[in-house]
Parts: structure tokens; sequence; C-alpha cells
């Protein structure tokens, strides 16, 4: 079983609207965890990390995390073209190596 | 921006035969990581390194060997490539001081076992 599941497998929205990306791990040893964003033809690039509960904000982007539930959430407001790409969650831990989800592909419409 | 070089971008490989992915780190991160991208998968860590002379497996290592012989390079090794092996593989390098490590990836290098 996959112990990070993300959702939707993929995502279209309209240039200036609001995407929303999910996560849920099923493993209670994560303590934080990345967003991994891919341009198609490139390396995954880090975006942001969260690892206390409630919201993160770096501009457009706002993480949300629910420690009790293991879910994750990525909402990237106003969305440019330059956004579409691939984005992926992965949790970790001291000790542990990042685990990766299976990823979210955004297309947005311009 | 830390910068992970990966040689050669594209290989082509006949079944059988023995292949070799370079990775390069200029960032001096005591962290290595190989990983291999597919559909459906998403991203599976292959082997990793601590530092110089130390290699760990991760999640899927059969059929793949890894070499850190200093702190700058990171080798992956298919002794016998088979076809189930075609993938696009990724390097990446992190801070082992940071508690949340970011990790800092290559552009990949494609690979198809014919």
């Amino acid at each position: 079983q996959q112990k990070v599941q993300q959702s939707p497998e993929s995502l279209s929205v309209p240039e200036g609207g609001m995407a929303s990306l999910n996560c849920t791990s099923s493993d209670r040893n994560f303590q934080y965890f990345w967003w991994y964003r891919q341009h198609s033809g490139e390396g995954p690039k880090a975006l942001m990390s969260i690892f206390s509960d409630g919201d993160k904000k770096e501009g457009r982007f706002t993480a949300h995390l629910n420690k009790a539930s293991l879910h994750v959430s990525l909402h990237i407001r106003d969305s440019q073209p330059s956004d579409s790409a691939l984005y992926f969650c992965a949790g970790g831990n001291m000790g542990y190596k990042l685990t990766f989800g299976t990823g979210t592909s955004l297309l947005v419409d311009p | 921006e830390a910068a992970v070089t990966q040689s050669p971008r594209n290989k082509v490989a006949v079944t059988g035969g023995k292949v070799t992915l370079s990775c390069n780190q200029t960032n001096n991160h005591n962290n290595m990581y190989w990983y291999r991208q597919d559909t459906g998968h998403g991203l599976r860590l292959i082997h990793y390194s601590y530092g110089a002379g130390s290699t760990e497996k991760g999640d899927i290592p059969d059929g793949y060997k890894a070499s850190r012989p200093s702190q700058e390079n990171f080798s992956l090794i298919l002794e016998l490539a088979t076809p189930s092996q075609t993938s696009v593989y990724f390097c990446a390098s992190g801070d082992a001081g940071q508690n949340n490590e970011r990790l800092f990836f290559g552009h990949g290098t494609k690979l198809s076992v014919l």
C-alpha cells in the first residue's frame, strides 16, 4: 500500500483560479511533509515544507496540515500557466528517508 | 541554488548489459539519493548514501548497486540490465544537518533497456 496517497491524479484550473491538491498518509511516523513541483523534462524542485498543524503561506502557495488525520493540502491562489506541472507530496521524519506520493498533474488553462 | 548534475541525460542499453549512471553535486551535501520515476508509482528510492564510502539500500534496491567514492560523486550501477529497469532516474542531494531535509534533484537520466 502506498504510504502517501495523492488526489486528484490530474486537475485543470483556469488561469487566475485556485488549485487545491490533497495528500493523505498512512504512516504516523511522518513528522513533516514537503511539496515538490516538477516541470516537464526537469527534476523535482522543493516548494515548501510543513510540520505544524494549520496553515503555512508562502506567496501564492498555502500548505495545510492536519496531523490527527495525516492530511496535507496545497492551495495555489491566482494560478498561472507556469504553475502547470506535476506536484508531489512527500512525508519524512528524522532518520527516515522521504517517501513520495504518486503525484498530481496540474494544468492551468490560459 | 544547489547544483546536481547527472550523466548521461539519455541512455539506451541492451538486456544483460552493464549500465552506470553518474551524479555529481557541488554543494558539499552529505546525503545523496537515487530515485526512479515511473507513471503510477511516483518517485521510489533505490539507494542512498550518508557520505563518501557509504551506501544504503532504499525501498527498491534489487538489481541495482551504488557507489559513493567521494563527497561529490554517487553512481548507480545496473550489472545486468533488464527491460523492467527502463525508467527515468533522478539523483538528489540533501543537507544532513537539517531535521527537515530539503532535497535538490538533478535533471534526470532517461534509460531505455531493449
